[in-house]
């Protein structure tokens, strides 16, 4: 099978910009998870969709926004972005829904907020 | 809340060395806990969960709930096993928290 793969790999923005970033899941995963690494926060949990619905969320402010679609693709989208937005955005897709099933990561897209 | 706590920012042993990678935990309910790992240039990978009690590439982890400890143990590294390791929690919440990573360099 195809592993997770996330589009665009990189991404230059400048500060109040908008972004969405792309994740399509291993077929016949319907649960997609997002995270955030950076060198000092290391990965944090952003939210998990499972099925079209939002089932988990970490703790971020509002400006960090997902969606899934019928076919378990999943976008992210963060608004009126800061410096403090620039890392790597990894997704994670699994069978099923919550943090028990292994998760299976993309190769991550690289934002950077100038 | 969970917080998982790796206190080994860099580790560094000589190839045929015993390797022990530290993890500790905070959680009040009964977690389920994960050991990921990156290998440079690939992506983030499970290695092994404790509810497998598996040993895989040779690593083990027993987790020790009266230490609340997960720590990866290795007899005989090798240079293959260079790598980041991330010790990842989940509890109630159904969500991976993960610990900040050890770097691990096995040297010739």
């Amino acid at each position: 099978k195809a592993g997770v793969t996330q589009t665009p790999r990189y991404l230059i923005k400048t500060r109040g910009q908008q972004v969405t970033l792309s994740c399509s899941p291993i077929s016949g995963h319907r649960s997609v998870s997002w995270y955030q690494q950076t060198p000092g926060q290391g990965l944090q949990f952003l939210f998990e969709y499972f099925s079209e619905t939002q089932r988990n969320k970490g703790n971020f402010p509002g400006r960090f926004s997902g969606r899934q679609f019928s076919n378990s693709r999943s976008e992210m989208n963060v608004s009126t972005l800061e410096l403090g937005d620039s890392a790597l955005y990894l997704c994670a897709s699994s069978p099923a829904s919550g943090g028990l099933n292994t998760q299976y990561f993309g190769p991550g897209t690289r934002l950077t907020v100038l | 809340a969970q917080r998982v706590t790796q206190p080994e920012k860099l580790l560094s042993v000589f190839k045929g060395a015993p390797v022990e990678l530290k993890c500790n935990y905070s959680y009040s309910g009964s977690p389920e806990l994960f050991w990921y790992v990156q290998y440079s240039r690939q992506r983030l990978q499970l290695l092994l969960r404790h509810i497998s009690r598996e040993s895989i590439k040779g690593f083990t982890a027993d987790l020790n709930k009266g230490e609340t400890s997960f720590h990866l143990k290795k007899p005989f590294a090798q240079e293959e096993d260079s790598a980041m390791y991330y010790c990842a929690l989940s509890g109630s919440a159904r969500q991976l928290t993960f610990g900040s990573g050890t770097q691990l360099t096995v040297l010739p």
